[in-house]
């Protein structure tokens, strides 16, 4: 069966700190692995990522995937309260767009 | 733009009641995907419709159905609900629903049904 494990399950920092976020995955035809962050409701779209090796950046965030390792980090760096949230992972197989979600990891960042 | 809207925001049912949950998709976008999240889990897939036709389906039971418009808004049914089928229902749109890397799915704010 399809697996999709993030770690850890929840993480307090304070303002400033630098966090690290893991998903490992097992699945039979991977087509793309995606973050997405969840404050309240509706998962907002961070990064997808295809291709092994190559970091996406956006602002204090950053993600890379090791598609030999069958993993992916997220990184946010300069920790906000504002990136408090769940902040979840992705995995889309062919033929697309029937995303297997991990369970998230829930990030309180501290004043 | 408007982003993906779903109906009603919150639903109250009680056991062996029917429910029919609602969703637009983005403007421009051809399909539409359905997810269940029950509370501390991630999402999980129930459906994805691509032109009105069914393009996958999660393991979940016959109970659960949906189908597609041709204004590519989007109802997901379930029948005989449960207790266990106390959940946020997602629903996500896309443009071409093939997961190409210009093909992201975007996510509506859920409908919370509670089954009492």
């Amino acid at each position: 069966e399809d697996k999709v494990v993030q770690s850890p399950l929840s993480l307090v920092v304070h303002e400033g700190d630098t966090v690290t976020l893991n998903c490992s995955y097992e699945v039979t035809n991977f087509r793309s692995l995606l973050w997405y962050k969840q404050e309240k409701k509706a998962p907002t779209f961070l990064f997808m990522l295809t291709s092994s090796g190559i970091e996406k950046k956006s602002g204090r965030l950053s993600s890379i995937l090791d598609k030999k390792e069958l993993f992916s980090i997220l990184n946010i760096t300069a920790t906000q309260t504002g990136d408090s949230a769940v902040y979840l992972c992705a995995v889309d197989e062919n033929p697309g767009n029937m995303l297997t979600f991990g369970g998230g990891t829930r990030l309180m960042v501290k004043p | 733009d408007a982003g993906v809207t779903q109906s009603p925001t919150h639903l109250i049912k009680t056991r062996g009641q029917q429910v029919t949950l609602r969703c637009s998709p983005i403007s421009g976008h051809k399909s539409v995907s359905w997810y269940q999240q029950v509370l501390g889990q991630g999402p999980q897939f129930i459906f994805q419709y691509y032109e009105k036709e069914e393009r996958g389906r999660g393991n979940f039971p016959d109970r659960f159905s949906a189908r597609q418009f041709p204004n590519y808004s989007s109802e997901l049914n379930v029948n005989a609900l449960l207790l266990g089928d106390s959940a946020l229902y997602l629903c996500a749109s896309s443009r071409t629903g093939t997961g190409l890397s210009t093909d992201t799915q975007y996510f509506g704010p859920g409908t919370r049904l509670t089954v009492l």
